[in-house]
């Protein structure tokens, strides 16, 4: 079956834009996880949705980011005011509600100039 | 605060055996799990400890002992494709809601 899809794969923008990134999930999978990872590190929890509602976001770095799951599948994270610190590679994935495997997407590339 | 400590580095020979460690100080602790990445991919589970104890899935073995806050990955019958980076990670939080994955391990498998 289909995996987790992140679109763009790359996204390149100028410092102070707003960006949005999308994650959608395996289906069926109730929980969805984003991270984001520099390199030579591993990747750094940013927030958690059970469901629609983000039962945990006390990985985001500051109020620049936000994301949203309306309807309980596909995923947005959205960073505002971009600045060169936020280059990194956001990763998305989901498991299920009592799973403790987590499937990654393939990320977005996000580069800030 | 969190923290997760792996060696940064391991190299071994094909067909060798190797254990990488890992060791952490979290708040909430609800289990370890391993992933593994290769260059320019995403992670992939290999595996997840919530007791102690030993787990077997295959050449790959995962360790936990929580009195001692330590697990580690045991890659038996290395091969080349094994070639990665490796990382712990823990479940952790007030219910288990979120994970903090260590610096990862790199590992070289040389023929």
């Amino acid at each position: 079956g289909a995996g987790v899809s992140q679109t763009p794969s790359n996204k390149v923008t100028e410092k102070g834009k707003y960006v949005e990134l999308r994650c959608d999930p395996i289906s069926g999978h109730t929980a969805l996880y984003w991270y984001r990872q520099s390199l030579g590190q591993g990747p750094e929890f940013l927030i958690y949705f059970q469901g629609t509602g983000a039962a945990d976001d006390s990985g985001l770095p500051n109020d620049r980011f936000f994301a949203v799951r309306p309807e309980g599948s596909v995923s947005t994270l959205k960073i505002q005011r971009t600045e060169r610190g936020d280059s990194a590679v956001y990763l998305c994935a989901s498991s299920l509600s009592s799973g403790d495997e987590q499937f990654f997407g393939p990320g977005t590339r996000l580069t800030v100039l | 605060g969190q923290s997760l400590e792996q060696p940064s580095e391991v190299t071994a020979v094909e067909g060798a055996i190797v254990q990488i460690n890992c060791t952490y100080q979290t708040s909430g602790f609800y289990g370890l799990s391993w992933y593994q990445q290769h260059d320019g991919g995403a992670p992939t589970f290999l595996s997840y400890n919530a007791l102690d104890g030993l787990e077997e899935t295959g050449r790959f073995s995962s360790f936990l002992s929580r009195s001692d806050s330590y697990g580690y990955l045991l890659l038996q019958e290395l091969q080349m494709k094994d070639s990665a980076s490796y990382f712990c990670a823990v479940r952790g939080g007030n219910y288990g809601q979120n994970f903090v994955f260590g610096p990862g391990t790199r590992l070289s498998v040389l023929p």
